[in-house]
């Protein structure tokens, strides 16, 4: 099946350091990524939405100076955290839709557990 | 804007017990999926329903989509504590080329021993 692979899945940073987390589809090729951030026992909260070759689309609220994204290839997209503060510590897990698929074909990494010291 | 109340928010119950976790929107989804999420881990897809009205089975798990494409449950049947894990519903979009998924605020169950 399609695999979605997320590294790193843990990471330790000091205050006003930068971080960036990958996602890639190991199996197949993705347009769409999506990157989401969640608190502890919550749901997942869509942060933006990763386009090939296009910029990426932030849901409100969400900075695009700060959390930077990039999805130079059919298989890859980045989550860069600029300049990282400790309310940013927080798990960060992206997913990935199939192209080849229908609608429904979307597939998550393990994600990242980011801590901003 | 297209939202999914997704109930109870937290379960905490006895193994053998039944269960049922609800989803409900106004809107019409294409497609409605279950996925179960361990700490630390991202979301595993149990089920995909498509067909209004279509009703899946995982084991002890049926999936029910509702007639109109608005509105889902989960059921488990004799939980065991492996059960245990938060359970999240999400609803992929009719039409357009938009293809964010709407999730639900997530059914965090605890199956006691």
């Amino acid at each position: 099946g399609a695999v979605v692979s997320q590294h790193p899945s843990r990471v330790i940073c000091k205050s006003g350091t930068s971080v960036k987390i990958e996602c890639r589809s190991l199996d197949f090729q993705a347009t769409t990524m999506f990157w989401y951030r969640q608190f502890p026992k919550q749901s997942l909260m869509l942060m933006a939405t990763s386009n090939e070759g296009s910029k990426a689309t932030y849901e409100q609220g969400v900075e695009k100076d700060k959390f930077l994204i990039n999805h130079a290839s059919l298989t890859l997209s980045t989550l860069t955290v600029t300049s990282a503060h400790p309310e940013d510590s927080s798990f960060y897990i992206c997913s990935a839709r199939d192209n080849t698929g229908a609608l429904y074909g979307y597939t998550f990494g393990s994600g990242t557990r980011l801590t901003v010291v | 804007t297209q939202l999914l109340e997704q109930s109870p928010q937290f379960l905490s119950i006895q193994e053998g017990e039944n269960l049922t976790v609800y989803c409900n929107s106004s809107s019409v989804f294409s497609s409605l999926q279950w996925y179960r999420q361990e700490p630390g881990e991202g979301p595993v897809l149990l089920v995909t329903v498509v067909t209004g009205g279509e009703v899946k089975k995982l084991k002890r798990l049926t999936f029910q989509f509702g007639d109109a494409r608005k509105d889902s449950s989960l059921h488990i049947t004799a939980a065991q504590p492996g059960d245990t894990g938060l359970y999240l519903c999400a609803g992929a979009p009719s039409g357009g080329s938009n293809y964010k998924l709407t999730f639900g605020k997530g059914t965090l169950l605890t199956v006691n021993p």
